[in-house]
């Protein structure tokens, strides 16, 4: 079945740094979503991607979908400590009609 | 902004009980979810639901559990005979199309014990 992937699974970040989260899945997609939760609370959704190779910018959250539509990546500039949380990618394939497969997270830490 | 409320949240039942964890979804939206995740772990798919039936569920949604839209707001999920491996926190989700952007409810957190 499909399979999402994402890495790293933590992520410690010093405030004003750079970092880049990675989604790979086993099949291609028809879409991927990126959603954050912070602790304690629930997925809130980013994005959609769908088109091959699209990017989207949301400030200062750079997303992209690749070619063969079976990976992604979040790239956060300047981290700042309201970047707090746990990013998921969510894939959708073509075949799997109302199911959006999550990937297993990555949890990012900010320190000041 | 609109949001998916969920009620309990948080319930303790023992293990063998029936439970019925309740959602109101967007009134605008279609298509209605549950997933879980298990502390810490990541958010698994139990269910989708549109049109009144089930559209597609994983191999976790077995015979035990359940779903209905009594009323054309509520949503519920029922778990027949609680195990401890259940204890996790339930989301509900609605999106107004297939699929796309869905917006979660706060969770109930069932712990059976």
């Amino acid at each position: 079945g499909q399979q999402v992937m994402q890495i790293p699974q933590y992520q410690h970040v010093q405030e004003g740094e750079d970092f880049t989260t990675y989604c790979n899945s086993s099949t291609t997609l028809s879409n991927i979503q990126w959603y954050k939760q912070r602790p304690g609370g629930h997925p809130v959704f980013l994005i959609q991607l769908v088109k091959s190779g699209e990017v989207k910018k949301q400030k200062r959250l750079t997303f992209q979908f690749g070619e063969a539509k079976k990976n992604s990546s979040l790239h956060i500039t300047a981290t700042q400590t309201t970047d707090v949380g746990t990013y998921f990618c969510a894939g959708q394939s073509s075949d799997s009609w109302g199911k959006l497969q999550f990937g297993a997270g990555t949890q990012v830490v900010v320190t000041p | 902004e609109p949001e998916v409320t969920q009620t309990p949240s948080h319930q303790v039942t023992q293990m063998g009980q029936e439970v019925i964890l309740r959602c109101v979804p967007i009134s605008n939206h279609l298509y209605f979810y549950w997933y879980r995740q298990i502390l810490g772990q990541k958010v698994e798919f139990l269910v989708s639901f549109y049109n009144n039936e089930i559209s597609e569920k994983s191999e976790i949604f077995d015979d035990q559990f359940s779903v209905e839209r009594p009323d054309g707001s509520n949503f519920t999920l029922k778990i027949r005979s609680t195990k401890l491996e259940d204890s996790a926190m339930y989301f509900c989700a609605s999106s107004e199309f297939d699929s796309y952007g869905y917006t979660f409810g706060s969770g109930t957190r069932l712990t059976v014990v």
